[in-house]
């Protein structure tokens, strides 16, 4: 079936580093890729999306590529702060009768100061 | 934050006892959806809604139902609580499908079966 893996599972960073999450998808015609933040004990908050017609996508400290041919994407969180630490979910559209999401399994970001 | 709004926020139950949580939206959206969210596996769909009486299966269907009688209001009920069924609810609006729109979360229901 439709599957997106996520790595790494943990991330642990400096402040002020960068920090690179990587998702890959199955299904070659999932066209929207949304990224979610989750800090603990609260609900999973959109950060930002790409759709398959846009390469690349900035919002501030924070970047998303995509990659169709290799079925890739990834998020990219600049001068990190401990205000980002948090689980971060990808997801991506897939189709089987009705379009819905198929999440990651999340990755824990911990930024030190 | 959307108008989305989980009850109970916090239950445990018996093994094999009955079970429904509520979500209700104020924001008229088509689109509901009801995910669990457990270590390792991320948030998986169990069922989803497009319309007033319209829902269908998602991917871990298996021991849950759900009713949606108005536009507002999405009920999921564990027929016979398992153990395995011990996990995080979270509730979802979207105004479309999720493929070209954003998903908003309620804040979630964490439910133990004992």
């Amino acid at each position: 079936g439709e599957n997106v893996e996520q790595h790494p599972s943990t991330l642990s960073v400096q402040e002020g580093d960068s920090a690179v999450i990587k998702c890959t998808y199955s299904d070659s015609a999932s066209n929207y890729f949304p990224w979610y933040k989750q800090e603990l004990g609260k609900r999973p908050q959109l950060i930002i999306d790409i759709r398959s017609n846009v390469g690349e996508k900035k919002d501030q400290r924070i970047a998303v590529t995509l990659n169709k041919t290799a079925k890739h994407f990834s998020l990219h969180i600049t001068e990190t702060q401990p205000e980002d630490s948090a689980v971060y979910f990808c997801a991506a559209s897939v189709r089987t009768g009705f379009q819905k999401l198929v999440f990651g399994t999340g990755t824990r970001l911990l930024v030190s100061p | 934050d959307a108008g989305i709004t989980q009850s109970p926020r916090h239950k445990v139950t018996e093994t094999g006892t009955p079970v429904t949580l509520r979500c209700h939206q104020t924001e008229n959206h088509r689109y509901m959806y009801w995910y669990r969210q457990d270590p390792g596996h991320g948030l998986r769909l169990i069922h989803y809604s497009y319309g007033v009486k319209d829902t269908d299966k998602g991917e871990v269907s298996d021991g849950y139902s759900v009713s949606r009688s108005k536009t507002e209001d999405f009920l999921l009920t564990l027929e016979s609580a398992t153990s395995s069924q011990t996990s995080v609810y979270f509730c979802a609006i979207s105004e479309a499908g999720t493929e070209n729109t954003e998903a908003f979360f309620g804040q979630g229901t964490r439910l133990t079966v004992v």
